[in-house]
């Protein structure tokens, strides 16, 4: 198994909290990305990168920041997190933009 | 827009029957197609993907796609499911944006396995 672990993997917090999900690769791929997946809707992309320092957005960005300042590692902020920010978060990584994605456990976080 | 379509929400099949799973695209060129599976509580798994070459592919666990340029479909078979089986599966699409292939994934289809 690809080696991508998230942190934490349950969180509640309370409405305008600001929340941080770490995502950490052990495998030097170059794509890290950051979905959410909801009932009916599936894996939406938040965000992504194809480097250090060179992340993009992806489907639904609104409310969500990422950083990544090191190959091993992805961050997802949520600035000041919502009810609608309820969902479990999945870290995925990739070697190139076309290549199989590997996923990780996933986060659920909750907003209350 | 580009899109990924999986018509089917919810499949239910008998252990032992086969199985088909639809995926069709919505994309100007031929895109890269992967089909993946998730069980319950866990991250995605890649059961197989398309780039070029043969349209028909094979994939883990005896899961085959066929991709069919004509229909712009990539379904998913199985000749005999079996009760393991039963999981979300997930059709995907590499698209192009801006020098980055994104990925663009369909919402699921659901596959209950009856005894």
């Amino acid at each position: 198994d690809a080696g991508i672990t998230q942190s934490p993997r349950h969180k509640v917090t309370e409405t305008g909290t600001p929340v941080t999900l770490r995502c950490h690769q052990t495998e030097n791929h170059r794509y890290m990305y950051w979905y959410r997946q909801d009932p009916g809707h599936g894996l939406r992309l938040i965000h992504y990168s194809y480097g250090v320092k060179d992340t993009d957005k992806g489907e639904v960005s609104d409310g969500y920041s990422v950083s990544r300042s090191k190959t091993e590692d992805f961050l997802l902020t949520l600035e000041s997190a919502t009810s609608s920010q309820t969902s479990v978060y999945f870290c995925a990584i990739g070697e190139t933009g076309l290549d199989e994605q590997y996923f990780g456990p996933g986060t659920r976080l909750t907003v209350t | 827009a580009q899109s990924v379509t999986q018509p089917d929400i919810h499949i239910t099949v008998s252990e032992g029957a086969s199985l088909e799973l639809r995926c069709n695209y919505s994309y100007g060129a031929t895109p890269y197609l992967f089909w993946y599976v998730q069980s319950p509580g866990q991250g995605l798994q890649l059961l197989l993907k398309y780039f070029s070459g043969d349209t028909l592919v094979q994939g883990i666990k005896g899961f085959e796609a066929e991709f069919k340029r004509s229909q712009s479909s990539f379904n998913l078979r199985k000749p005999s499911v079996h009760w393991s089986d039963a999981a979300e599966y997930f059709c995907a699409v590499a698209l192009s944006s801006g020098g980055s292939y994104i990925p663009t994934f369909g919402r699921g289809t659901s596959l209950i396995v009856h005894p």
